[in-house]
């Protein structure tokens, strides 16, 4: 059974740090990883996809890797701003049943 | 273009009502996926459907049902509501029945008393 891991659960840092989240998973049968961002009491918004094929995706200041044979992806945000505190959750996309497991992500507070 | 849209926006049932949520997905995207998200955890898939058939089922009771349109949106039906389907349920579109990248709309809160 896939299991999702993310750690750490909470990440507090002043502004303008670079900051590493990580994801972990279990099983290395993946089709795809998506990273998300949700603020409080909102929908998800997708951030990256990285399709099994590729080693990492990059969108502005954010960066995100995956290495499926050790079964983790990280997502790397330089010069974090404010804007950037909500939740970060990965999902990887199962072949089989055609669903997405979830971790139950990572909160980040950029202190100003 | 708009994005995913859900309805309503917040629910507020009784133990053993029924309730119906409604989705529809992004212009042109064929595939809707439903997650019911529980507060402090990730969302955890319920239904998928691509081009009006069910492709995909998650671990939850047959109280839940789902059904998609030919105009591609999608409903969300539980029956027998307990206090334990108090969540955010989310519906995702994708243009593909897999591999593709996954849209999610602003969720329906519901709460069950």
């Amino acid at each position: 059974k896939q299991e999702v891991t993310q750690i750490p659960a909470a990440l507090s840092v002043p502004e303008g740090e670079n900051l590493v989240l990580n994801c972990s998973f279990t099983d290395s049968a993946i089709y795809n990883l998506q990273w998300f961002r949700q603020d409080p009491g909102k929908g998800l918004t997708s951030l990256l996809l990285i399709q099994s094929s590729q080693r990492e995706q990059t969108s502005g200041r954010l960066n995100a890797s995956l290495d499926k044979s050790s079964g983790r992806s990280t997502l790397y945000i330089a010069a974090s701003q404010p804007g950037d505190s909500a939740t970060y959750l990965c999902a990887v996309g199962l072949y089989n049943n055609n669903d997405m497991r979830f971790g139950a992500g990572t909160r980040l507070t950029v202190k100003p | 273009d708009a994005g995913v849209t859900q309805s309503p926006t917040h629910l507020i049932k009784t133990r053993g009502q029924q309730v119906t949520l409604r989705c529809s997905p992004i212009s042109g995207h064929k595939s809707v996926s439903w997650y019911q998200q529980v507060l402090g955890q990730g969302p955890q898939f319920i239904f998928q459907y691509y081009e009006k058939e069910e492709r995909g089922r998650g671990n939850f009771p047959d109280r839940f049902s789902a059904r998609q349109f030919p105009n591609y949106s999608s409903e969300l039906n539980v029956n027998a509501l307990l206090l334990g389907d108090s969540a955010l349920y989310l519906c995702a579109s994708s243009l593909g029945s897999w591999a593709n990248e996954q849209y999610f709309g602003p969720g329906t809160r519901l709460t069950v008393t």
